[in-house]
């Protein structure tokens, strides 16, 4: 079963512009984690948050996450062409064994 | 550090055969996992392996899904009698012992069942 739901379902920007991606999720969780999948291939990890954390940069990304709502965003900045993709969130299992994803934002970068 | 790596990468079968998929993990990974993903959803876990010892399977790995991890190192998935629902993509991840947070996916093996 799915952890969370991502929102929004689609994203389409132009070249340049901000997306900013929220993730909400049901249980306590360990971290959360931000993963790209380009068209019919693997998943890359791209950030991780941990529940002590509040923010998290990486190159132009930056991840918030808030606990007590159960809330995660992802903010890619300046964004290209080639940010075209599915965004996926992910929180660990119960016992950290496994990953539970959303079901994911797909973005369009028009350039 | 080559990846993880996955064979096929596309299978199509008709209904009612047996397809086997393999996984190779990043070397010295001894953390292996097994998602399935369907179109337009985020991948949905099947089970993981610690070394060889299959820890933790999900209720979606009914008893015609088997994985193996016989020598601690690849892993193969087997569907046997398959049906129209197990077309999907099938996702394998590996992690290192030192830090089982990430996981490095492969590319996926994408099954038709026709």
């Amino acid at each position: 079963s799915q952890q969370g739901e991502e929102d929004p379902q689609a994203l389409s920007i132009q070249e340049g512009e901000n997306a900013t991606m929220n993730c909400s999720y049901k249980t306590s969780i360990n971290n959360l984690q931000w993963y790209r999948q380009n068209s019919g291939r693997g998943l890359v990890h791209l950030i991780l948050i941990r529940s002590n954390e509040r923010e998290k940069h990486s190159g132009r990304l930056r991840v918030t996450l808030d606990t007590s709502k159960k809330s995660s965003s992802l903010l890619i900045t300046a964004s290209r062409a080639a940010d075209t993709a599915s965004y996926f969130c992910a929180t660990d299992g119960e016992y950290g064994n496994k990953l539970v994803f959303g079901a994911g934002t797909i973005l369009r970068v028009k350039s | 550090d080559t990846g993880v790596s996955q064979d096929p990468r596309h299978k199509i079968t008709k209904r009612g055969q047996n397809v086997t998929f393999r996984c190779d993990p990043i070397s010295e990974h001894n953390r292996l996992y097994w998602y399935r993903q369907t179109l337009g959803q985020g991948p949905e876990f099947l089970t993981y392996f610690q070394n060889e010892a299959q820890l933790e399977k999900s209720r979606l790995l009914s008893d015609r899904f088997s994985a193996e991890r016989p020598k601690g190192s690849f892993s193969t998935l087997e569907i046997q009698r398959t049906e129209q629902g197990d077309s999907a993509m099938y996702l394998c991840a590996s992690s290192p012992e030192r830090n089982t947070d990430t996981q490095y996916f492969g590319p996926g093996t994408r099954l038709t069942v026709l």
